[in-house]
């Protein structure tokens, strides 16, 4: 089945830090890529959707230039959380769209801003 | 703007106890999905209903959707211990033309917790 694998599993980074998150998808092309972030004991949220070679398209409230999606090949996607802050820990996970609707999640990043 | 509520947020259930998980959605979408989230994992696909009147099973989950009144229901027989996680509904997103957006917007979440 599709896989997409999401690196890194959790990361500490300092206030102010950036931090880089990769999706891959291994076996398959990865037309688009949506990016999704989970505060604990919450609900996910989507934060933007990325198609390869475009830029991507943000939710309402997301900071386009705080959050950094790079979607340059149909195997890689990524996440900059540039600057970052405590409020910014958080659970991110990627998933990946294939062929017309079919799609996979990745398993996740869990982030803490120290 | 889609909204998703499920209830209840939180389950306490006793082993071998039915109960249901509901999932009311705002706006008119013809996808809706089931998920189970144990603690800090992604997620696992457990259903996708694309129809009225759809119902499916797996074990002792049973999913089933009403498009006409933007409903969806999580149906758990004889629960067990090992069903203990955190489920979700998602909605597709439809766009203004009419067609799938494929976004996924999420429920609220039901926490579920069997006891002996």
């Amino acid at each position: 089945g599709a896989v997409v694998s999401q690196h890194p599993s959790w990361v500490i980074c300092k206030s102010g830090t950036s931090v880089k998150i990769e999706c891959r998808s291994l076996d398959f092309q990865a037309t688009t890529m949506f990016w999704y972030r989970q505060f604990p004991k919450q609900s996910l949220m989507l934060m933007a959707t990325s198609n390869e070679g475009s830029k991507a398209t943000y939710e309402q409230g997301v900071e386009k230039d705080k959050f950094l999606i790079n979607h340059a090949s149909l195997t890689l996607s990524t996440l900059t959380v540039t600057s970052a802050h405590p409020e910014d820990s958080s659970f991110y996970i990627c998933r990946a769209m294939y062929l017309w609707d079919g799609y996979t999640f990745g398993s996740g990043t869990r982030l803490t801003v120290v | 703007e889609l909204k998703v509520e499920q209830n209840p947020l939180f389950l306490s259930m006793q082993e071998g106890k039915n109960y249901t998980i509901y999932c009311n959605y705002s706006t008119t979408s013809d996808r809706l999905y089931w998920y189970r989230q144990d603690p800090g994992k992604s997620l696992e696909s457990l259903f996708v209903l694309l129809s009225n009147g759809a119902v499916k099973q797996e074990g002792r989950l049973m999913a089933s959707l009403d498009t006409k009144a933007r409903l969806s229901t999580l149906h758990i027989t004889a629960a067990v211990h090992d069903l203990s996680a955190t489920y979700f509904c998602a909605v597709d997103v439809i766009s203004d033309y009419g067609g799938a957006t494929n976004k996924l917007i999420f429920g609220t979440g039901t926490l579920l917790a069997v006891q002996p």
